[in-house]
């Protein structure tokens, strides 16, 4: 199973809003509306931003939203905060019935 | 709070085997999935299986089966994750994290500190 496909960096500055893609197949992203999203902090454990492709868990600013179209998932962050700054997942459930992850996006706040 | 604490930091030789634990409390421990998910040095997630602590059955990533065995304690409230044949790229932060009721709640919520194996002969 290949990694979802990711860019390795995107960079805003202080309240615009960015947006991330998260490509894989028709056997992934394509196929299941399992897309979830994380948020990693250097040298901490990942966060959970959004899951089922657009709900967001309580406790998550409604800055962060998500999107799907055929095989290709998005994140995006809207007025962005220099706390945004980090690097983010995606992930899929697979017709595998195996989980995948994007290769990880370098948010920069400029 | 739920709260999910792993055992600490291990350093192995190659070939070795190692097993990470991952301690779960408030909340009902045989009712969710459990993963695991490793991370190796300055690299992005990569998923290794789910376990479900009511029965214990598991499904492993292809790539690690054969050499991963994920078990539980359900009087402890504890999973397990064994890694065998260990090699150098098997160097990386293991992470528990937990899923939900059922097998398609598709999501990882929330996640242990992470336990750094280290792999160096």
């Amino acid at each position: 199973q290949s990694a979802l496909t990711q860019p390795a960096s995107v960079s805003g500055s202080p309240g615009q809003s960015i947006t991330i893609s998260c490509t894989g197949t028709s056997s992934d992203v394509g196929a299941y509306n399992y897309v979830s999203w994380y948020q990693q902090h250097p040298g901490k454990a990942p966060k959970l931003m959004i899951y089922d492709v657009r709900n967001r868990p309580s406790g998550v600013s409604n800055r962060f939203s998500g999107s799907k179209s055929g095989n290709t998932a998005s994140l995006t962050i809207s007025g962005l905060q220099a706390e945004d700054e980090a690097d983010y997942y995606c992930s899929s459930y697979t017709s595998s019935s195996t989980w995948v992850f994007g290769g990880g996006t370098k948010l920069t706040v400029l | 709070q739920v709260q999910l604490v792993q055992s600490g930091a291990e350093v192995k030789k190659p070939g070795a085997s190692v097993k990470v634990s991952c301690k779960a409390s408030g909340y009902t421990f045989t009712s969710y999935y459990m993963h695991w998910v490793r991370q190796a040095p300055g690299q992005g997630l990569e998923w290794m299986g789910i376990i479900n602590p009511r029965g214990g059955s598991t499904s492993y990533a292809q790539k690690f089966q054969g050499r991963v065995t994920m078990t539980r304690d359900t009087s402890t409230s504890t999973v397990y994750m064994e890694l065998s044949s260990l090699r150098s790229e098997d160097t990386a932060v293991y992470y528990c994290a937990r899923g939900g009721l059922r097998f398609l709640d598709c999501w990882f919520d929330p996640w242990g500190q992470g336990t750094l194996v280290t792999v160096s002969s």
